[in-house]
This record gives C-alpha cells, structure tokens and sequence, in this order.
C-alpha cells in the first residue's frame, strides 16, 4: 500500500519562483527521502531526513519534517526550467531490509 | 563508484511470451536489490527484494518473479506475459555505507502487445 501522499499531484510555476511540495504518510518512520525523476528516467536521490530531524538543506533544496503531523515538505528556492521532474518522496521504517515506501510523486513544471 | 545497469532499454512483447530483464551493479559488495515497476503517472510499487544471493523476497503476488543468480545480479522474469505487466522496471540497488538510500538503474519500458 502506498505510504507516502504528496500534494499537489501536479504544480507548474515560472522559473525563478519557489516551489513546495507536500507529502504525508501513515505509519511510524525512520526517515523521509525525497527523490526526483525525470521523465522516462530511473529515480535521483535528493536528501534524506531523520525522524529526529526537523529541517535540512541541500543546495537550493530545502525539507521539513513533522512527524506530529506525519508530514514532510520539499522546497526549491529560485526554480529553473532544469527542474521540471517528478519529485516522490519515500518512507523507511526501518528494519534490515530497508524497504522504501514512495507516494504518487508531484509532477513540477518550471516554464521558462 | 558505484553504477548499476538495466537492459534492455525499451522491449515491446507478445501476451503469454516469456520475459528476462537483468539488472547488475557494480563497484559494490553485497548489495540489498530492488525491483520496482511504474506504471504510467503513478508512483514505484515495490514488486521483490533480495539481501542476498538467492535469498528474494516477494511484495506482491503476481505474474512475475525474480532471481538472484550472483551477488551484484538481480533477474525479473515471467513465464507468460499479461497485458497488466506493461509498465516501467527499474531496478535499484542499496545498503552498506548507503544503507538508507536507494540508487536506481535508468530502467526499462515493457509494452506487452
């Protein structure tokens, strides 16, 4: 079943404004990750999150974590038309298999 | 470094045919392995894992199974193909020093005709 639920299924912006995308999950995690994926693409990890973590960045990236909400967010500052992608985002409980979770992703569009 | 290939690219396939898509890494020891499908606009479905050499570990009950031949090999085969398996394979590999992320292959189309 999927974990993760991002919001909005789908953004488009205009290159130089800011882009947030939401996800929310369900159960008890480990860490939140979010990846990117380019059309017809394999997935690219962004960053990872712990659950003991509130915030982090990464370049121009930037993640929230609320696991009171069970809610994380992604933010791109200063979008560019390169980013236009699919960003998911995926959950890890844990465990020795470290099995990944991912919701239906956000398609972002960045116009130039 | 680390890279890991998936072949081949795209494959267009009759129903009821039989199907291997392969998957290898490299520049790592025993890797966790993955394999993903997606269909169009959706999200990853995990479909098996292995942490081992012959050891897989299936999600979810289906057409399609996986091997584990080698260590750094991981095999995505069907008897018969369905309509329903048409999608998008990826395979990724995680663990050791990366044991929290996943890194993937540049996947493979399967149209089942």
């Amino acid at each position: 079943s999927q974990q993760g639920e991002e919001d909005p299924q789908a953004l488009s912006i205009q290159e130089g404004e800011n882009a947030t995308m939401n996800c929310s999950y369900k159960t008890s995690i480990n860490n939140l990750q979010w990846y990117r994926q380019n059309s017809g693409r394999g997935l690219v990890h962004l960053i990872l999150i712990r659950s003991n973590e509130r915030e982090k960045h990464s370049g121009r990236l930037r993640v929230t974590l609320d696991t009171s909400k069970k809610s994380s967010s992604l933010l791109i500052t200063a979008s560019r038309a390169a980013d236009t992608a699919s960003y998911f985002c995926a959950t890890d409980a844990g465990g020795s298999n470290y099995k990944l979770t991912f919701g239906k992703g956000t398609l972002l569009t960045v116009n130039p | 470094s680390q890279t890991i290939h998936q072949w081949p690219a795209t494959l267009v396939q009759p129903v009821g045919s039989p199907l291997s898509l392969e998957c290898t890494v490299e520049g790592t020891s025993n890797p966790n392995l993955y394999w993903y499908r997606q269909a169009a606009g959706r999200g990853l479905q995990l479909l098996f894992y292995s942490v081992g050499i012959g050891q897989i570990s299936s999600e979810v009950p289906q057409n399609l199974s996986a091997s584990r031949p080698q260590d750094r090999q991981f095999i995505l085969s069907s008897k018969k193909l369905l309509l329903s398996d048409s999608g998008f394979y990826l395979c990724a590999w995680g663990g050791g020093a990366h044991y929290n992320e996943q890194f993937f292959g540049p996947g493979t189309r399967l149209t089942v005709l």
